[in-house]
């Protein structure tokens, strides 16, 4: 079983639509969880952490359930720009922050 | 607002050749890192640092040297290149805390003849 594992997709969406994407984990240990978002020939960047009461910023949350070990991130009201992949950061011990990273979920959103 | 700063940004290499990745961040991190994303892989860590002076393998450190002699610089070295080692790598950085997360360059995207 692989460490971190993803939806490859693509899951595509029609603009104003609602998606959700879950990440699942096998080290129960886990210590840090993050969403990171990739565009095209382009770096991951940060979207947001993961905290365990869940959390929002703008149309993005992110939520932790630690009983049956994933993360989930939702997307509401989708826009073109949102098409990108998103990576599942799992950070599987703590001290050392090496951080482990989904192959990620392709997301198109279409006009 | 520099960040990570990662060069060259595009290299061809012919196999048997060396070449450095030059890495530098301006946050004053500890941690940095030097990872290759092949598709269908996903991110896989070569090497990391904990603080200058410090290196450590990752998970495919194969045909691949580090070093960090300054805190915010980290060289990545390939002493012999292979068609294998045709990626792009990224490289990222890091305080030393928890639900901190990585800063990555822009890549470098390197093919090997």
């Amino acid at each position: 079983r692989k460490e971190v594992e993803q939806d490859p997709g693509p899951f595509n969406v029609p603009e104003g639509a609602t998606v959700a994407f879950n990440c699942t984990y096998s080290n129960s240990a886990s210590q840090s969880f993050f969403w990171y978002r990739q565009d095209c020939r382009k770096e991951p960047k940060l979207l947001m952490s993961v905290y365990s009461s869940g959390n929002e910023d703008g149309r993005f949350t992110a939520q932790l359930n630690r009983a049956s070990q994933y993360i989930s991130l939702l997307i509401r009201d989708s826009k073109l720009s949102d098409s990108a992949t998103y990576l599942c950061v799992v950070n599987p011990t703590s001290g050392t922050y090496k951080y482990i990273f989904g192959t990620g979920t392709r997301l198109k959103v279409l006009a | 607002n520099a960040g990570v700063t990662q060069t060259p940004k595009f290299r061809v290499l012919k196999t048997g050749q060396s070449m450095t990745l030059l890495c530098a961040q301006d946050m004053n991190h500890e941690y940095m890192y030097w990872y290759r994303q092949d598709p269908g892989m996903g991110l896989r860590l070569i090497h990391y640092s904990v603080g200058e002076g410090t290196t450590a393998k990752g998970e495919v450190p194969d045909g691949y040297n580090v070093s960090r002699l300054k805190k915010q610089n980290f060289l990545l070295g390939l002493e012999s290149a292979a068609p294998s080692q045709t990626s792009v790598y990224f490289c990222a950085s890091s305080a030393n805390r928890a639900n901190y997360g990585y800063t990555f360059g822009s890549g470098t995207r390197l093919t090997v003849v």
